[in-house]
């Protein structure tokens, strides 16, 4: 069974501050998912990342996922209250073949809280 | 626009009375599944689906059970819920696959007295 631990599990910070959330396993993905999620809303997809040593930013949110593909982490630049929310990471194993199932594996959460 | 759809969004019912939780989707997708999620343990999958008539026990399926007769439907029951049941249910879809980025449902918040 694969385990993805995040941490930290709970954030508070300011607004303006810059935070980095890790997500962490013993277990090699294929690819790793990074996924919001407001109250009252279910997750919405962030990004995905499939190389090992990949970087990806979307405007001030940078996702880089490790060289041994085991572990990602998510960095927000200037956070914003607009930010506030549970950020989850989900890992996916491909089987040999690539097109039979394969399934996403989930974080248990950080619940980031921005204040004004 | 593209979709998940589930209902209810809210359920209160009694410890044995049998329920179900309808999830729709209108993107075409091949493969759909049911998480439960509760604090701290983030996202568990309970039943997944292929396709049409083909299902899959997920980590967490006791107390569950699920049909896909139609692509678009994936509905979740449950015979005989306990309180332990009681959580928040997301449905969710994918493409083709179940590593494919996962189109979540608004969610069921299902209380169990």
């Amino acid at each position: 069974t694969q385990l993805l631990e995040q941490s930290p599990q709970f954030l508070s910070i300011q607004e303006g501050e810059n935070l980095t959330v890790y997500c962490n396993s013993s277990s090699v993905f294929s690819s790793l998912q990074w996924y919001r999620q407001e109250p009252g809303e279910g997750p919405v997809l962030l990004v995905t990342v499939v190389t090992g040593g990949e970087v990806k930013k979307l405007k001030r949110l940078t996702f880089q996922f490790g060289d041994a593909r085991k572990d990602s982490s998510l960095h927000i630049t200037a956070a914003q209250t607009g930010d506030t929310g549970l950020y989850l990471c989900a890992g996916a194993v491909y089987p040999p073949g690539g097109t039979s199932y394969g399934k996403l594996t989930f974080g248990q959460g950080t619940i980031l809280t921005v204040h004004p | 626009e593209a979709q998940v759809t589930q209902n209810p969004r809210y359920l209160i019912t009694v410890t044995g009375k049998k329920l179900t939780v309808t999830c729709s989707q209108n993107m075409n997708h091949e493969y759909m599944s049911w998480y439960r999620q509760d604090p701290g343990l983030g996202l568990r999958q309970i039943y997944y689906s292929m396709n049409v008539e083909v299902t899959d026990k997920g980590d967490v399926p006791e107390g569950y059970k699920v049909s896909r007769k139609e692509k678009r439907n994936f509905p979740l029951i449950l015979e005989s819920p306990s309180p332990n049941q009681t959580s928040l249910y997301f449905c969710a879809s994918s493409l083709t696959t179940g590593w494919g980025e996962a189109f979540f449902g608004q969610g069921t918040r299902l209380t169990v007295v």
